[in-house]
């Protein structure tokens, strides 16, 4: 069965410093990738996706992911964290059965120290 | 408006009322979702609507009623509700050719006493 694994629940960074948030997932053919993040009360904005191709990709407010099929892995990076960046982020792979869907990782929420 | 709208953003309903979700989308896309998100939970999938038709029904309690009469609307329609219920119902949509990627509305949270 399909699945998204965030090991870390809670990550905290001092503001300026590098970022990585992990996601692992489980997935039989070429998976849809994307990750997410939430502010609090709001709703899920993509932040960048992945489908084929360079296995970098660029994504919105200077994120960036790297997918790496041996590791299948999609993990998160930002070079330099502001205060801002504080909120919950949610790794998913697209699936398909009945339907297609996205199976969403549990979150792992990122608090920016000063 | 633009995006993916959602009314009212916050509900606080007893356990005997009935009361609506409402989400609309302005992307022209033809698949629309409901998704329940609990403190402490994985967000959890609830309908799928491709055209209009529902195609997936994750076993959700009767107690809620889906409705999308179009491609641009989806309603969650609420009755006799329990505090277990009380959470952040969250509409998406997407478009089923291409990369499948979901566009979220802000959500309504839902507080059942």
């Amino acid at each position: 069965a399909q699945s998204v694994t965030q090991p870390d629940i809670h990550i905290t960074v001092s503001e300026g410093a590098s970022l990585e948030l992990r996601c692992n997932y489980s997935y039989g053919a070429t998976p849809y990738l994307f990750w997410y993040v939430q502010s609090p009360g709001q709703g899920l904005q993509l932040l960048l996706k992945y489908f084929s191709g360079d296995t970098l990709v660029q994504g919105i407010k200077g994120f960036e992911a790297e997918f790496k099929r041996s590791q299948s892995s999609f993990n998160l990076r930002k070079p330099s964290v502001h205060w801002s960046d504080a909120a919950e982020y949610f790794c998913a792979v697209g699936a398909y059965d009945s339907s297609y869907k996205l199976i969403f990782g549990s979150g792992t929420r990122l608090l920016v120290r000063p | 408006e633009t995006g993916v709208t959602q009314t009212p953003r916050h509900l606080v309903m007893g356990m005997t009322n009935k009361k609506s979700l409402k989400c609309e989308q302005h992307l022209g896309h033809n698949a629309m979702y409901w998704y329940k998100q609990s403190a402490k939970k994985p967000l959890e999938l609830m309908f799928v609507y491709n055209f209009k038709e529902q195609t997936e029904n994750n076993s959700v309690p009767s107690r809620f009623s889906p409705e999308c009469p179009n491609s641009s609307h989806l309603f969650l329609h609420l009755h006799t509700l329990q505090p277990e219920d009380s959470a952040l119902y969250l509409c998406a949509s997407s478009q089923l050719t291409g990369g499948h990627e979901q566009y979220f509305g802000p959500g309504t949270r839902l507080t059942v006493t």
